[in-house]
């Protein structure tokens, strides 16, 4: 079964620097991967997602992500945070076949004005 | 907004009760998938169905059972409910049939308080 690791519970940056969240995964053959963000109060949306092919992801709001086989990585980066990008970000891997991804813990990002 | 919807978006009520919730799926969408949210267990898949049978279960407890309807609406059903059941639970669906990969749009959540 697949399994996957966010190293960080809370992460804090300042409004203007670069960001990035680790994301470490564990399924033997090539995954699907997924970020999430979860505002306060609201549901999970989509960031960016990985299935094949170019291993830079582009998603929205300006957050790209890179799948690193020899690593086990999937890290989401933004390279300058805006302040209503404090939120909770889930990173999810699923599998092929009957697909149910299971979810990291989530990372809080606080950003500092 | 995704395109799920979920009702109530709060719901309070006491110990050893039973509630239902309700959750519409993107338009054209087969699947629901119901997900608890708990600040000591994080994001957990409860169950899955596709075009009204059940597909997949994940940590659900007895006490909890859903269905989804011939128009794809889904209710998931929590009886005997104790204080450890108060949480966020999300709805989500997809719609590519049963093959791998494919994201999941979440509803805005429905907050259980169990007193």
């Amino acid at each position: 079964a697949q399994s996957v690791t966010q190293p960080d519970i809370h992460i804090t940056v300042s409004e203007g620097a670069s960001l990035e969240l680790r994301c470490n995964y564990s399924y033997g053959a090539t995954p699907y991967l997924f970020w999430y963000v979860q505002s306060p109060g609201q549901g999970l949306q989509l960031l960016l997602k990985y299935f094949s092919g170019d291993t830079l992801v582009q998603g929205i709001k300006g957050f790209e992500a890179e799948f690193k086989r020899s690593q086990s990585s999937f890290n989401l980066r933004k390279p300058s945070v805006h302040w209503s990008d404090a939120a909770e970000y889930f990173c999810a891997v699923g599998a092929g076949g009957s697909y149910i991804p299971t979810f990291g813990r989530g990372t809080s990002l606080i950003v500092h004005p | 907004d995704s395109g799920v919807t979920q009702t109530p978006k709060h719901l309070i009520t006491a110990t050893g009760q039973r509630v239902t919730l309700r959750c519409s799926p993107r338009s054209g969408d087969l699947s629901v998938y119901w997900y608890q949210q708990s600040l000591d267990q994080g994001l957990q898949f409860l169950i899955q169905y596709y075009n009204g049978e059940e597909r997949a279960k994940g940590n659900i407890l007895e006490r909890f059972s859903a269905q989804q309807f011939p128009d794809l609406h889904s209710e998931l059903n929590l009886s005997s409910l104790e204080l450890g059941d108060s949480a966020l639970y999300f709805c989500a669906s997809s719609g590519q049939g049963l093959a791998g990969g494919h994201e999941q749009f979440f509803g805005p959540g429905t907050r259980l308080t169990v007193l």
